[in-house]
């Protein structure tokens, strides 16, 4: 069946520091989603790319989406203590595509050293 | 997204009970999905729901597990005879339509599930 790997599973950086986050599936998909969950929370929508090769910025995150639509990523730059927690990919396949049925990865959990 | 409801937030049950958690869409929402958490790993998807139709149970384990979504009242996950393998956070989320590509789903704050 459809997998979504993604890695490293985790990232210790120090304040300041860059951070990316990669996201690869087995198959093509219609969209990526991207999720933040704090320990102990539910995971929190980051932001959706549905276009091959979409690029999208919130502030200091900087979301990508592949040319095939089989991969994406998501950097941070100049890492904060607030942008601790587990950072997760989550696909929608296009052939079986029922709304909210995502495949989700594995979550690269990110700390923040300050 | 603090519109989809769950409750019990923190459950324990021993081995064997039953456990019911209940998850309230975001209002104007009709499809409600399911989502399994094990410790240390990323989301299952479990089941998808319209009131009153199962559309996809296909990550539901086969023995003692069953959701509904009935026309009125909440979504329930039921987990029959509870093992301590069952214990995890169990996160519902809703979306208002499906089958469109790029539709969001919105997820509740989670009902972790422990069994002693």
């Amino acid at each position: 069946g459809q997998q979504v790997m993604q890695i490293p599973q985790y990232q210790h950086v120090q304040e300041g520091e860059d951070f990316t986050t990669y996201c690869n599936s087995s198959t093509t998909l219609s969209n990526i989603q991207w999720y933040k969950q704090r320990p102990g929370g539910h995971p929190v929508f980051l932001i959706q790319l549905v276009k091959s090769g979409e690029v999208k910025k919130q502030k200091r995150l900087t979301f990508q989406f592949g040319e095939a639509k089989k991969n994406s990523s998501l950097h941070i730059t100049a890492t904060q203590t607030t942008d601790v927690g587990t950072y997760f990919c989550a696909g929608a396949d296009p052939i079986y595509n029922q709304g909210g049925k995502l495949i989700f990865g594995q979550g690269t959990e990110l700390s923040v050293k300050p | 997204n603090a519109g989809v409801m769950q409750n019990p937030r923190h459950l324990v049950r021993r081995r064997g009970q039953e456990a019911r958690l209940r998850c309230s869409p975001m209002k104007g929402h009709s499809h409600v999905y399911w989502y399994r958490q094990l410790p240390e790993e990323g989301l299952k998807f479990m089941v998808y729901l319209q009131k009153e139709n199962i559309i996809d149970e296909s990550g539901m384990p086969k023995e003692r597990f069953s959701a509904e979504f009935p026309k009125e009242g909440p979504s329930i996950l039921r987990i029959q005879q509870v093992v301590r393998g069952d214990s995890a956070a169990y996160f519902c989320a809703s979306s208002p339509r499906q089958g469109l590509s790029g539709n969001t789903i919105y997820f509740g704050e989670g009902s972790w599930l422990t069994v002693v």
